[in-house]
């Protein structure tokens, strides 16, 4: 599976939106991008998913570069609810069980 | 619809002690994961199953580590003798398959061993 290279820390204000960056220049045309987000003291949550296309849902926006190296993920008016660790994570699709969490982008919105 | 849950929340014991976590997975759901997470390694796969079966268990970290799923609804993970070096957060998670279906976590089981 491919690697994946985040910033170890951003800050947000409150309102704002957030945008998180992750490197996976490795990434191989099978595999799929995910991002899960831990909340301090609670198991890692799912937002989203994608593999080429740019992705939304009631959590947040996915764009991925279209030569997929890398994509940011968009939160897009930040609460303080949202200070968590991000993972982004490069999926090989059906039949993988290895997740690679890394060590994630710790967010924290600022009121 | 409940989520993963994870018994107990919080378990302290003394090095040497048996230690059993307790895992009941979303239903319908056939991929099991028991996950340990500390400051220093973060989150690492410790074992997984598919419909009951063990398929993977190389993150189990010595065979003071054990782990059974006896049927879909249930799955144990086990410690002993317990060790300091053992404390950490343990997560359990779900899912409907692998890869492309997304990880349902507990709320996980914090282990100190004093």
């Amino acid at each position: 599976d491919a690697k994946t290279t985040q910033p170890p820390s951003m800050d947000c204000a409150e309102g704002r939106a957030a945008n998180l960056p992750c490197n996976h220049s490795t990434i191989s045309g099978n595999e799929y991008v995910y991002w899960y987000r831990q909340i301090h003291s609670q198991g890692p949550q799912y937002i989203i998913h994608g593999l080429k296309n740019n992705e939304t849902n009631e959590m947040a926006s996915l764009i991925i570069t279209e030569d997929r190296k890398s994509s940011t993920l968009i939160l897009p008016h930040a609460t303080l609810r949202d200070t968590a660790v991000y993972y982004c994570i490069v999926v090989q699709g059906p039949g993988t069980y290895k997740y690679i969490f890394g060590t994630g982008t710790r967010l924290k919105v600022l009121a | 619809d409940a989520g993963v849950i994870q018994s107990p929340r919080h378990e302290v014991t003394e090095m040497g002690q048996e230690v059993t976590l307790r895992c009941k997975p979303i239903s319908g759901h056939n991929s099991l994961f028991w996950y340990r997470q500390t400051m220093m390694r973060g989150l690492e796969l410790l074992i997984y199953f598919n419909n009951n079966v063990p398929i993977d268990d190389s993150g189990m970290p010595e065979d003071r580590f054990s782990a059974k799923m006896p049927n879909a609804s249930f799955s144990t993970l086990k410690i002993q003798p317990s060790e300091p070096r053992d404390s950490a957060v343990y997560f359990c998670a779900s899912s409907k398959g692998t890869g492309m279906w997304e990880l349902f976590f507990g709320e996980g089981s914090r282990l100190t061993v004093l």
